[in-house]
Formats: C-alpha cells, structure tokens, sequence
C-alpha cells in the first residue's frame, strides 16, 4: 500500500540552528512526493516537491531530495528562524487511488 | 482572490445538530477532498470526488454526507453531531494529483458542544 512514515515531534530548535526532519515512504507506482507547512490557525501549504528520482525540492530555504533507494524525503534548512515554526507534513501522490497520503506531521518550535 | 474557499471558518453547535460546510474552488481543478485534522494534528482523507463523481469513501460514519453540485464545489453535511465529531475539516482539491500540489482551505473549526 501507500504510506508516509514521518519523525515524531515536537522539535525544538534554537534560532540558527540545523532541522532535519525525517521522512520515509512506501509506495505502489511511481509517487510524486511533498513537503506541506501549517502555520497556526491556517491551511496546509505546499512548502516543496519533487515528481521524480533523484529530483530536489527547494523553496525558502528548505531543501528536500527524492531518494528512490532509501525511499526518503527527508526535510533539512541549513539555519532555522523563528517564522519557521510550525507542523510540518510530508506526502506523497500516485497516479492511481486520486489521493495524497499524509504523515502523522512534526510540530518545530524555534527559540529566539 | 482565494483558491479554495470553506465556510464557515468556526462552527459550535449542539449534539444532536445537523450542519453544513462549503467549499469552493476557482483553479479549474477536477479532483476535490474533504480531509478531518483531530487535535493531534493528524490529517485522514474523509471523501475524493473527481469532477463530481465519487472516487474516495473512506470508512466514513454515514452521517458524512458530501455533495458535489459542480466540480468547482464540494460540500459537506453532517447529521445528528456527536462530540467526537469535534476537529479541523479542511477541504482541497488539485489537477493531476500524480504531479501537481493539493490546494487547501483555511479550515473549518468544528466544536461539537
């Protein structure tokens, strides 16, 4: 089936600091993978994606590669801010079953 | 100009109750979704229509009745409210979900008192 596996939070990071979070997936086909951001109090927002192997995703600083091999979308910024703060989703598509599958999501904190 | 629009944004009401929440979309979009986000964040696909066939049950009560007027709506109807019905309900809708994004709502908190 298809599924996305996400780490658990809550993370807390200070200001500047380095994020990795993990994402790994199964899936039958093809996927095209996402990364969605959630601020407080609104809708899910695409942050990043990718429609292929070996494709990143980049978008404000975040940065997300596709790895067919370890089956991993894993989530990095080089330097967090405050703004940053938020649930972060991965997900993936494919082309059959016309939905997106949801991880569990990770709520980030930054600390000034 | 907004994408995917739901009202309304904040819902209370009583057990027992009967209530609807719209959503519309302007993208010219095919495919639309209804998903329920508990508090714990979790996001679970409730319904998928594709120009306004159903494609997406998901083990839904059948007090959850969706309608699809159009394919540029797709509202949702909730009979006889339970507490647990309590959560975010966030409606979508996307092109080629192979390729392209979900476009989402604002959300609609429900609070089932």
């Amino acid at each position: 089936g298809n599924s996305v596996t996400q780490m658990e939070g809550p993370v807390t990071l200070s200001e500047e600091a380095f994020l990795t979070i993990n994402c790994t997936y199964t899936a039958t086909g093809y996927p095209s993978l996402f990364w969605y951001v959630q601020y407080p109090g609104e809708g899910l927002q695409l942050l990043l994606k990718a429609t292929k192997a070996d494709d990143k995703g980049s978008n404000k600083g975040f940065e997300a590669t596709y790895r067919k091999e370890t089956t991993s979308f894993h989530l990095e910024k080089g330097s967090v801010q405050v703004s940053d703060s938020a649930v972060y989703f991965c997900a993936l598509s494919v082309g059959t079953g016309n939905q997106f599958y949801f991880g569990t999501g990770t709520s980030l904190t930054v600390i000034p | 100009d907004t994408a995917v629009s739901q009202t309304p944004k904040y819902l209370v009401t009583q057990m027992g109750n009967d209530k609807s929440i719209k959503c519309e979309q302007n993208l010219g979009h095919d495919t639309m979704y209804w998903y329920k986000q508990d508090s714990k964040k979790f996001l679970k696909i409730m319904f998928s229509y594709n120009n306004k066939e159903l494609i997406i049950n998901e083990t839904v009560p059948n007090r959850f009745s969706p309608k699809s007027p159009d394919k540029a709506h797709l509202n949702l109807h909730i009979n006889s409210l339970e507490l647990g019905d309590s959560a975010v309900y966030f409606c979508a809708s996307s092109q080629e979900p192979r390729i392209t994004e979900a476009f989402f709502g604002q959300g609609t908190r429900l609070t089932v008192v």
